[in-house]
């Protein structure tokens, strides 16, 4: 069974630019989440999609950051602007169902803002 | 706001031993129990899942969880090298999966 894919892997900007990440959950996995994690933190949930709408955005900085999944499957997370605090690794996950199910996670996009 | 709080670590053991690492959550609503593995530089694997009060073993790892205490551990036995890393504790209710701040587990050889 493949994994959880996300790209890139990396990535370098300067703060005021933008940048997006891509993510492609487990085949069949119909909720997929966005998490944010700051070096020495635990992720912190940005935003969870079940099929292709929206469960939980209350922590995403709505502002700056955007989030899709318009067929229900692959899913795009857009910083525009970016600040120096969003230097941090976007991961992904998805799972069969609510959060009470296991989620798994991509290798996630280490960003980093100049 | 949910919170997970866990043993600010970091913590050594020598090669071996029984390493134990806690666990604390705020909501009593809380339903599912997880335990990641996060080697530097890596994500989060799931390692233990724990759904009802008690142990649940598999292999070198056991989950214990307290609901009436709020209170999940993770105990892994003979520590190789090898589990050397950050181990995350996660709380599930309906709505969403929150994470502790991990634990930094090393190893002794």
């Amino acid at each position: 069974e493949a994994g959880v894919a996300q790209s890139p892997r990396y990535k370098i900007i300067e703060k005021r630019q933008s940048v997006a990440f891509w993510c492609n959950p487990i085949s069949g996995h119909a909720t997929l989440y966005w998490y944010q994690q700051i070096l020495g933190q635990g992720p912190k949930l940005l935003i969870q999609f079940q099929n292709n709408g929206v469960v939980d955005d209350s922590q995403l900085p709505k502002d700056r950051f955007s989030a899709e999944r318009l067929k229900g499957v692959d899913s795009t997370l857009k910083i525009q602007p970016a600040k120096l605090e969003d230097s941090a690794v976007y991961l992904c996950a998805s799972s069969s169902g609510t959060p009470q199910q296991p989620q798994h996670f991509g290798d996630g996009t280490r960003l980093s803002i100049l | 706001q949910k919170e997970v709080e866990q043993n600010s670590g970091p913590l050594s053991v020598p090669e071996g031993a029984i390493a134990s690492l806690n666990c604390t959550y705020s909501d009593r609503g809380s339903q599912s129990f997880f335990w990641y593995r996060q080697y530097s530089g890596k994500s989060p694997e799931l390692i233990m899942s724990i759904y009802s009060n008690g142990d649940k073993e598999d292999g070198r790892f056991t989950a214990q969880l307290n609901k009436a205490s709020q209170y999940v551990s993770l105990l892994i036995r003979d520590s190789q090298p090898s589990d050397s890393a950050t181990y995350l504790c996660a709380v599930g209710s309906a709505r969403q999966l929150t994470f502790g701040s991990g634990t930094q587990l090393t190893v002794l050889p």
